[in-house]
């Protein structure tokens, strides 16, 4: 079974320019999270999916971040404009439907706003 | 709001045992887990605690007492690629939501 992957590992950006982040959840699995972890800090709660409904957006930091999930499948986050802020690893995760304590994460990608 | 506290940073020898402490505070409480992220990869799921105790998997084990908000992760008989980072995370609700986690605690293990 294919764990989760995230698109691209690494992005460098110019602040103001805009970059979308791809997340392939584990197939089947209903919740999907975005997680940001910036230098040196814990690891913080974006966005949470179930299917295609955004179940809980309240960790989003501002209305320049928007988050999709058509179909309920894959998700994709864009920043736009990209800020200096903005900077750090992006983590996806997913988990099954019912029951689930235990998050996948995918490996995150690392994102360079200069 | 909610909170984790753990250790920044624990360093041991191979072959040692080394407890990560985890205090939390949280409105409601369902549960204590643990993550392990090496260097660059994701991080990946050790263990479960909703009922106090201690629940053992292999060379780890995770303890929880939830009068004293307080659990532990116990790596025993180290190995060099016990090196990581830990962390300890709560759930904001009931199953499926989303995580709260601690800072992490690095770990180095040296021979």
């Amino acid at each position: 079974e294919a764990g989760v992957t995230q698109f691209p590992s690494h992005s460098v950006i110019e602040k103001g320019q805009t970059v979308t982040l791809r997340c392939d959840p584990i197939s089947g699995h209903d919740n999907l999270y975005w997680y940001r972890r910036v230098m040196g800090k814990e690891i913080k709660f974006l966005l949470h999916f179930v299917k295609e409904s955004k179940q809980d957006e309240s960790g989003m930091p501002n209305n320049r971040f928007l988050a999709e999930r058509t179909g309920g499948t894959y998700s994709t986050l864009k920043v736009q404009p990209a800020e200096l802020e903005d900077s750090g690893v992006y983590f996806c995760a997913s988990s099954p439907q019912t029951g689930a304590h235990e998050q996948y994460f995918g490996p995150g990608t690392r994102l360079t706003v200069t | 709001g909610q909170s984790l506290e753990q250790p920044s940073e624990v360093t041991a020898v191979e072959g040692a045992i080394v407890q990560i402490n985890c205090t939390y505070q949280t409105s409601g409480f369902y549960g204590l887990s643990w993550y392990q992220q090496h260097d660059g990869g994701a991080p990946t799921f050790l263990s479960y605690n909703a009922l106090d105790g201690l629940e053992e998997t292999g060379r780890f084990s995770s303890f929880l007492s939830r009068s004293d908000s307080y659990g532990y992760l116990l790596l025993q008989e180290l190995q060099m690629k016990d090196s990581a980072s830990y962390f300890c995370a709560v759930r904001d609700g009931q199953a499926g939501t989303a995580l709260i986690f601690g800072k992490g605690t690095t770990l180095s293990v040296s021979s």
